[in-house]
C-alpha cells in the first residue's frame, strides 16, 4: 500500500512566522504536490513537483514555495504566514505520469493566528 | 482549460439504498480520465474509483460504480446498499492532456438510519 505521511495534522502558527509543512512517501512515486483545501472552494493545487529539484506552480503558488531535495519528500513552505494561509493543506503522490491515480497524506489543518 | 462541475452541495440517502452523485466535466482533450474521492471528517482523501474516456466498459469496485456518459460529458458515481460508514465528503477528478488532477468542490453525502 502507498503510504503518504504529513509531519503535522494540526499546527497553530502566528502572523509572518515562517512555516514548514514536510509530505513524505514510501512508494519511490515520481510526482508529488501540495493542495490547499477551503470550504465551498474545493481542492486547489498550490505547486507540484516531477522529479527531484524540480517544481511547477499549480493554479494558486502565490504566498508559497516549496521544496524536493530528495524523491521522497516534499516539503511547502509559507514565507511569512498571513491568515489568509489557514487552511487545511493536502500533500498527494503519483506514481509514474502526473495524470495518475493520486494517492493522499491525512492533511495538516493550519491556522494562522 | 478542464473544469469539473458538481451541482449537488449536499445530500442525503436512507441507509441501505442506492444514491447517485452527478459530476460534468468540460475538456477538448479525446484522451481524459475521470476520478472520484471520499473524504470523511478524519480528512483523508481515499481514491475510490477510476474511469478512462476510452474504456468501453463502465468501472465498477464493490458498491461503487461509474455511470458514464461521453455524449453528455457526465461521469456520475453511484453507491449502492448505502452505509452509515458512507456518510463523507464525496469528490470528482479529472485528468487531461498533461495536467495534474482538477477537482470539483465535492458533495457531501449524510445517510439516515
Amino acid at each position: 500500500d502507498v503510504k503518504v505521511t504529513q509531519s503535522s495534522r494540526y499546527l497553530v502558527k502566528r502572523t509572518g512566522e515562517k512555516v514548514f509543512l514536510e509530505c513524505v512517501q514510501d512508494m519511490d512515486h515520481e510526482n508529488m504536490f501540495w493542495y490547499r483545501q477551503d470550504p465551498g472552494l474545493g481542492l486547489r493545487l498550490i505547486y507540484f513537483s516531477y522529479d527531484v529539484k524540480m517544481k511547477e506552480k499549480g493554479d494558486i503558488p502565490e504566498g508559497y514555495s516549496v521544496s524536493r531535495e530528495k524523491k521522497e519528500r516534499f516539503s511547502l513552505i509559507l514565507e511569512s504566514a498571513s491568515t489568509n494561509q489557514t487552511s487545511m493543506y493536502l500533500c498527494a503522490s503519483t506514481r509514474d505520469s502526473i495524470t495518475d491515480t493520486q494517492y493522499f497524506g491525512p492533511g495538516t489543518r493550519l491556522t494562522v493566528l | 482549460a478542464q473544469k469539473i462541475t458538481q451541482t449537488q452541495p449536499g445530500m442525503f440517502v436512507q441507509e441501505k439504498e442506492a444514491v447517485t452523485l452527478d459530476c460534468t466535466y468540460d475538456t477538448s482533450d479525446p484522451s481524459y480520465g475521470l476520478f472520484w474521492y471520499k473524504q470523511p471528517s478524519s480528512g483523508e482523501m481515499i481514491f475510490l474509483i477510476y474511469q478512462g474516456s476510452y474504456d468501453q466498459q463502465n468501472a465498477t469496485e464493490g458498491r461503487y460504480s461509474l455511470n458514464f456518459q461521453k455524449a453528455r460529458k457526465s461521469a456520475n458515481l453511484v453507491i449502492s446498499a448505502s452505509q452509515l460508514g458512507d456518510s463523507a465528503m464525496y469528490f470528482c477528478a479529472m485528468s487531461a492532456g498533461n495536467t495534474p488532477l482538477v477537482f470539483g468542490k465535492g458533495t457531501r453525502l449524510s445517510v439516515i438510519a
